[in-house]
């Protein structure tokens, strides 16, 4: 059974930081790209960034929202991928989600799997 | 980065209806366009991929269909448990785009 489980989720002041963590199971960890999504409370679905496989040279995106401040990196050791934010808002307050990705691209398993989420809320 | 414009943002049902939501995508995405389905409190789960291919586990009342810029997901005879909010989703290009979302009231 595919399973993510997201953690780190915290209260922070703005201006602060905070690494989310994933913990993958049940497949080929190595083989998928993992993308993290988030929710705004009340809001719609965001595309945050994501870290291609080995294959793609673990090659990153991300979306304009969070360039320069938050990195995604994985440890293929641990089967667990990070979300590292730093220079954080009121705006980064959100329900952080790690989605298993595709294993490359246009193959149509984008976003497939979903974790249970994890609360970051950015106020002072 | 290409938008998707969806419609209705919400609307309401009633047990037995037919519903469908489009999603526009600002420029053509072929068909690499995903549906979701989320309930409160609770993450995504994928109904559709590649337009038109039904997710394994979900009901076959659920289709999507389309390519280029004009896509649909109808919900064939609803159910209680399809009471929800629906995304979809492009992932022609990064960064990836959702819809705003579309949320189905019982009526």
């Amino acid at each position: 059974e595919v399973q993510l489980v997201e953690s780190g989720g915290d209260l922070v002041q703005p201006g602060g930081s905070l690494r989310l963590s994933c913990a993958a199971s049940g497949f080929s960890f190595s083989d998928h790209y993992v993308d993290w999504v988030r929710q705004a409370p009340g809001k719609g679905l965001e595309w945050v960034g994501l870290m291609r496989n080995r294959a793609h040279s673990y090659s990153t995106e991300y979306a304009a929202s969070v360039k320069g401040r938050f990195t995604v990196s994985r440890d293929e050791s641990k089967n667990s991928v990070y979300l590292q934010m730093n220079s954080l808002n009121i705006d980064d307050t959100a329900v952080y989600y790690c989605t298993r990705g595709t294993e490359r691209a246009y193959d149509g398993k984008t976003l497939e799997y979903w974790g249970q989420g994890t609360v970051v809320t950015v106020s002072s | 980065d290409i938008q998707m414009t969806q419609s209705p943002s919400a609307m309401s049902a009633s047990v037995g209806d037919r519903v469908t939501i489009t999603c526009r995508a600002s420029q053509g995405i072929s068909n690499y366009l995903v549906w979701f389905q989320q309930k409160p409190g609770k993450g995504p789960k994928r109904l559709i991929y590649a337009a038109s291919s039904l997710q394994s586990g979900v009901p076959s009342r659920f289709s999507g269909s389309g390519s280029g810029t004009e896509f649909t997901l109808t919900i064939n005879s609803l159910q209680p448990e399809d009471f929800a909010t629906y995304y979809c989703l492009q992932y022609d290009s990064y960064p990836l785009t959702f819809g705003g979302g579309s949320r189905v009231e019982i009526k």
